[in-house]
């Protein structure tokens, strides 16, 4: 699986679009760009997740860029609740059930 | 309707015990993992099962033994708890279909005196 980069942490007004950048040069044709994040003291948790087209849930956006290089999770309307580590995972799609691999990830922090 | 659930969610121990963490999950899935969470948050994998046989084991200490009695339930035991042994262990499920999103439980939280 492709390596990632993500910035050490970020600050995010409450209301606010959080816009998580990740890069991701050396992905491959076909692995896909996942986002989990973990909230203080609980498990990872799945946000979103996307191979070359833009993608919404109720979530999150993720945006991937046209030579999918880097791409960027979007939390439209900030929360409290949304402070945490936002994990950006490149993965084949033959990686079947095989365990993630986690970097240092983002900590987001929410503030009021 | 807890997905995946562990227990206990706190185990505090001396050095030189052993004991188990047990997991569940209700989502059908057919692998179930654990990973380990040290001081410095890094998340990283112990061991992967599939259809109850072990897929994936890496260099973990053979005081850890998992065992899977179904594809429900993956179970962890530790013998001889050392110091360093102390972490968040996370249990996690995944099925063979679909996207192959893993679903993670709470964590539980090891501290060995």
């Amino acid at each position: 699986d492709a390596k990632t980069t993500q910035p050490p942490s970020m600050d995010c007004a409450e209301g606010r679009a959080a816009n998580l950048p990740c890069n991701h040069s050396t992905i491959s044709g076909n692995e896909y760009v996942y986002w989990y994040r973990q909230i203080h003291s609980q498990g990872p948790q799945y946000i979103i997740h996307g191979l070359k087209n833009n993608e919404t849930n109720e979530m999150a956006s993720l945006i991937i860029t046209e030579d999918r290089k880097s791409s960027t999770l979007i939390l439209p309307h900030a929360t409290l609740r949304d402070t945490a580590v936002y994990y950006c995972i490149v993965r084949s799609p033959n990686s079947g059930n095989t365990p993630l691999v986690f970097g240092k990830g983002t900590r987001l922090s929410v503030i009021a | 309707d807890t997905a995946v659930s562990q227990t206990p969610k706190y185990l505090v121990t001396q050095m030189g015990n052993d004991k188990s963490i047990k997991c569940e999950q209700n989502l059908g899935h057919d692998t179930m993992y654990w990973y380990k969470q040290d001081s410095k948050k890094f998340l990283k994998i112990m061991f992967s099962y599939n259809n109850k046989e072990l897929i994936i084991n890496e260099t973990v200490p053979n005081r850890f033994s998992p065992k899977s009695p179904d594809k429900a339930h993956l179970n962890l035991h530790i013998n001889s708890l050392e110091l360093g042994d102390s972490a968040v262990y996370f249990c996690a499920s995944s099925s063979g279909q679909g996207r192959k999103t893993q679903y993670f439980g709470p964590g539980t939280r090891l501290l060995v005196l």
